[in-house]
């Protein structure tokens, strides 16, 4: 069964430092890529996706994620964290023609002000 | 309506009781997803439904659980004979493309 990956449960960065979430996917086939977000007392909502074409991703709040296929890895960046990027971000996953999401367990950033 | 729409938000029920969450899915998209997020772990899949197909129930951890959609809109997930193991947030999602969701608010059922 495919797995998705999130390597990091917690992390912790003051403003302006950079920000890099890994992801990490098991299956060989297609997919279909997504980072949601999660902030505190929201509903999860979609922050970018890949389905194919150039493989750097540019979402919304300034925030990008590069596919890199032959590594199975959707990482997700920010050059410089603002305190409201504050969440929990989840990985998914689905593969080829299907349309559920694998989701990973989610990464908590936490941005000090 | 503007988003997916969820009820109750918050749901307490005992042991052994049997629960109805409701979604309401953004008018006219085809897709609808339950999942279910379990306190400090992801995203698990539970149903699917698209358009008039049947629906992918691949992702039911057991017989308690099922879910039905009516008239190609509003859907309603049922847990029988519930247990402590059931508490968790319960997400809807809906899609018009089958893989751009949106997701609603969520259920959060507390099973004592």
């Amino acid at each position: 069964a495919q797995s998705v990956s999130q390597h990091n449960h917690h992390v912790i960065l003051s403003e302006a430092a950079s920000l890099e979430l890994g992801c990490n996917y098991s299956y060989g086939g297609t997919v279909n890529l997504f980072w949601y977000v999660q902030y505190p007392g929201q509903h999860l909502q979609l922050l970018l996706k890949y389905f194919s074409g150039d493989p750097l991703v540019k979402g919304i709040k300034g925030f990008e994620a590069e596919f890199i296929k032959s590594k199975f890895s959707f990482n997700l960046r920010k050059p410089s964290v603002q305190w409201s990027d504050t969440a929990e971000y989840f990985c998914a996953v689905n593969e080829g023609s299907a349309r559920q999401l694998t989701f990973g367990s989610g990464t908590q950033l936490t941005v000090l002000p | 309506g503007a988003g997916v729409s969820q009820s109750p938000s918050n749901k307490v029920t005992e042991k052994g009781k049997d629960v109805e969450l409701r979604c309401d899915p953004i008018s006219g998209h085809t897709a609808l997803y339950w999942y279910r997020q379990s306190l400090g772990q992801g995203l698990e899949f539970l149903i699917y439904f698209q358009g008039n197909s049947a629906p992918d129930k691949s992702g039911l951890p057991s017989d308690r659980f099922s879910a039905e959609r009516t008239g190609g809109s509003v859907s309603t997930l049922t847990i029988q004979r519930t247990q402590q193991e059931d508490s968790a947030v319960y997400l809807c999602a809906s899609s018009s493309d089958g893989f751009g969701y949106t997701f609603g608010s969520g259920t959060r059922l507390t099973v004592v």
